[in-house]
C-alpha cells in the first residue's frame, strides 16, 4: 500500500531553515510527480509545490517563490523541501502528496509534519 | 481570498442530501480537470472525486462530482454523521501555474 511519512518538521528562528523530507513506498517514486501542500492553523489547504517524476520541471507558488526549492532522489524514494528565509506566516502543517498522474489530483497523502516558526 | 470560492459552511439532517459547490474561472475551473478532498477532524485530506466526476476505488457512490462551465459541484447522498468534516475543490490554474484549492467548506450533520 502507498505509504507517505514526512519528517523535518520543527521550530526555528525567523530568517532560518528547515529541511523537509517525505519517505515514499508502496508505488513506483520515480513515475509520479509529487506535491507539497500547507495547512497553516485553523486554516485552509494552501499548495505550496509541485515537482515532475524526472525532476524536470518544478513549480511554485507565489508565496514561496525564491525562498522554497523542492527537489527528490528518485534512488532514495524521497522527496524533499528546502525551506529558507522562513517567515511567521510560514507556520503550518506540512505534507506530502502524490500526484495521480493521468490527471491532476493529489490521490495519497502523508499524515504531515508541524513546521513553527517563532522566536 | 482563494481563487476557488466555496461556502464556508453546509449542514443537513442524517441521511439528506447536501451540494457544495465550487466557483472560478476560464483560467482554472473552466479549462482544467477538478478534485474534491474530504478532511476528517485531525486527519490529513483524503481524494474523493478527480477528473470532476470520477471516485477512486473505495470511495461510495454517495459521493458524486460535476462541473459546468466555470463552476463545479460536490453532491453527498445519505448523510452518515461520519461525513462531518472539511470539504475542499481544488484545480491547476494556468495563469498563475499554479495548483489552487477552494477556502474549504465545513459539513455539518445536523
Amino acid at each position: 500500500q502507498v505509504q507517505l511519512v514526512e519528517s523535518g518538521g520543527g521550530v526555528v528562528q525567523p530568517g532560518g531553515s528547515l529541511r523537509l523530507s517525505c519517505a515514499a513506498s508502496g508505488f513506483t517514486f520515480s513515475s509520479y510527480g509529487m506535491h507539497w501542500v500547507r495547512q497553516a492553523p485553523g486554516k485552509g489547504l494552501e499548495w505550496v509545490a509541485f515537482i515532475r517524476y524526472d525532476g524536470s520541471n518544478k513549480y511554485y507558488a507565489d508565496s514561496v517563490k525564491g525562498r522554497f526549492t523542492i527537489s527528490r532522489d528518485n534512488s532514495k524514494n524521497t522527496l524533499y523541501l528546502q525551506m529558507n528565509s522562513l517567515r511567521a506566516e510560514d507556520t503550518a502543517v506540512y505534507y506530502c502528496a502524490k500526484d495521480h498522474g493521468i490527471v491532476l489530483a493529489l490521490d495519497y497523502w502523508g499524515q504531515g509534519t508541524l513546521v513553527t516558526v517563532s522566536s | 481570498q482563494s481563487v476557488l470560492t466555496q461556502p464556508p459552511s453546509v449542514s443537513a439532517a442524517p441521511g439528506q442530501k447536501v451540494t457544495i459547490s465550487c466557483s472560478g474561472s476560464s483560467s482554472n475551473i473552466g479549462n482544467n480537470y477538478v478534485s474534491w478532498y474530504q478532511q476528517l477532524p485531525g486527519t490529513a485530506p483524503k481524494l474523493l472525486i478527480y477528473d470532476n466526476n470520477k471516485r477512486p476505488s473505495g470511495i461510495p457512490d454517495r459521493f458524486s462530482g460535476s462541473k459546468s462551465g466555470t463552476s463545479a459541484t460536490l453532491g453527498i447522498t445519505g448523510l452518515q454523521t461520519g461525513d462531518e468534516a472539511d470539504y475542499y475543490c481544488g484545480t491547476w490554474d494556468s495563469s498563475l501555474s499554479a495548483l489552487v484549492f477552494g477556502g474549504g467548506t465545513k459539513l455539518t450533520v445536523l
